[in-house]
């Protein structure tokens, strides 16, 4: 069964750019979650969206926005980039919406300059 | 709110020699931990977690975690490190909240020297 897909691998943009990141989760599974990881760091949580509603949110600012599809893919979005939204971002997914047992994507590294 | 302080950011082993990477938690709620490991330039993968019952847990490729109450503490071992286990290791917990919010420690790197 194939995992958890993320796309790009990697993207370079400059300050700010918008730019978009997608996830394909897990058949089956539809709770899909973001996380940022500035290097160095443990990954941060930024939104969790559940049957395509967001069913919770981080403390990042109103520039970062994400949606999530009928087939429960899901797109983040983040506007007016800063040097420091360079970071890798991962996506989980995982059955339900409580269920604390995700499964991470491979991430993208993003590169603000 | 939960959280996990990793108190080491840096963990060298010899190959072959057993290992513990530490992790205290912060609750005063039902408790639920986890550790994830990271390869390079890869995602998160589930190690193990707690959720309830026996207070050891094992988990894949030969870790194991003990739950401690009254130390507040989930510490990783592995009784013999191999080359391959040179990761990030990341202690973990969930947040209440109606939400799936998970709350990562600051990781900690295992170096395995040959």
């Amino acid at each position: 069964d194939a995992g958890v897909t993320q796309s790009p691998t990697h993207l370079i943009k400059t300050r700010g750019q918008q730019v978009t990141l997608r996830c394909s989760p897990i058949s089956g599974h539809k709770s899909v979650s973001w996380y940022q990881q500035v290097l160095g760091q443990g990954p941060q949580f930024i939104f969790q969206y559940y049957e395509k509603e967001e069913r919770g949110r981080g403390n990042f600012p109103d520039r970062f926005s994400a949606r999530q599809f009928p087939n429960y893919s899901s797109e983040l979005n983040v506007n007016a980039l800063l040097l420091g939204d360079s970071a890798l971002y991962l996506c989980a997914s995982s059955g339900d919406w409580s269920s604390y047992e995700q499964y991470f994507g491979p991430g993208t590294r993003l590169t603000v300059t | 709110a939960q959280s996990v302080t990793q108190l080491d950011s840096q963990v060298p082993v010899f190959e072959e020699a057993p290992v513990e990477l530490r992790c205290n938690y912060s609750s005063s709620v039902s408790v639920y931990l986890f550790w994830y490991v990271q390869y390079p330039n890869q995602g998160l993968q589930l190690l193990l977690k707690y959720l309830s019952g026996s207070t050891l847990v094992k988990g894949i490729n030969g870790f194991e975690a003990e739950f401690n109450k009254s130390q507040t503490s989930f510490h990783l071992r592995k009784p013999s490190v191999h080359i391959s286990d040179t990761a990030e290791y990341f202690c973990a917990a969930p947040n209440s909240g109606g939400y799936q919010k998970v709350t990562f420690g600051t990781g900690t790197k295992l170096q395995v020297i040959p």
